[in-house]
């Protein structure tokens, strides 16, 4: 079955612990694509990847670090969380190419303390 | 700055009506346009979209409308079923990064039976 798989689902922490939310896709997808859903705010992006070892910054990148050693895999990193990165966030894969509709994963629920 | 607005947070129809999801935009130069569904627990998944060179897709029950010269598209939805219960995302393609999404608040539809 085709999916982005997230994992933790949930997680609370305390401020300063740092922590790593896995992304992995079995799509053989090119783009993959972190984003953070706020109240009122929509789904904004935080990080983006193109290929293997080509990280860009989307709209809301302070505070995160992301990498993509491999195809498959692109984590989310918050060396320093803090209570201002409270959020949902989703991980999205697609092919490369402006009109491919983006997969997405479960989400995951991150409460800082 | 919101570029992408959904101006209603929520909306009820009855069962078999037409539910009718509006979005606003403020960029003149963003030349596609998606609708993704958003159940609880579970990814954004995409539904319909749109280029800015039509002015309507259909697709099942499922139509959006586009309005350049207003710059407001439309998701309509014929006949509103039980399982349409969701939240509702407009995204459009950001013009800087090829394949960043840019989102809306979404809006929550519930259908009554």
């Amino acid at each position: 079955e085709a999916q982005v798989t997230q994992n933790p689902r949930y997680l609370i922490t305390v401020t300063g612990k740092k922590l790593t939310v896995t992304c992995s896709q079995n799509m053989n997808h090119e783009y993959m694509s972190w984003y953070r859903q706020d109240p009122g705010l929509g789904l904004r992006q935080i990080y983006y990847s193109m290929n293997v070892e080509v990280t860009d910054k989307g709209d809301v990148p302070e505070g995160y670090k992301v990498s993509r050693k491999e195809k498959r895999n692109f984590p989310l990193i918050l060396e320093s969380p803090s209570p201002n990165q409270t959020s949902l966030y989703f991980c999205a894969s697609s092919r490369v190419g402006r009109i491919q509709p983006q997969h997405f994963g479960d989400g995951t629920r991150l409460s800082i303390l | 700055d919101q570029q992408v607005k959904q101006n209603s947070p929520s909306l009820s129809v009855q069962e078999g009506r037409i539910s009718i999801l509006n979005c606003d935009y403020t960029n003149s130069m963003f030349d596609y346009f998606l609708w993704y569904k958003k159940y609880p627990a579970e990814g954004p998944t995409f539904l319909i979209s749109i280029s800015s060179i039509k002015d309507k897709n259909e697709d099942g029950r499922f139509t959006v409308f586009l309005n350049k010269s207003a710059k407001h598209l439309s998701l309509h939805i014929v006949p509103s079923q039980p399982g349409d219960s969701a939240v509702y995302f407009c995204a459009t393609l950001g013009i800087q990064g090829a394949q960043k999404l840019v989102f809306g608040q979404g809006t929550r539809l519930t259908i009554n039976p």
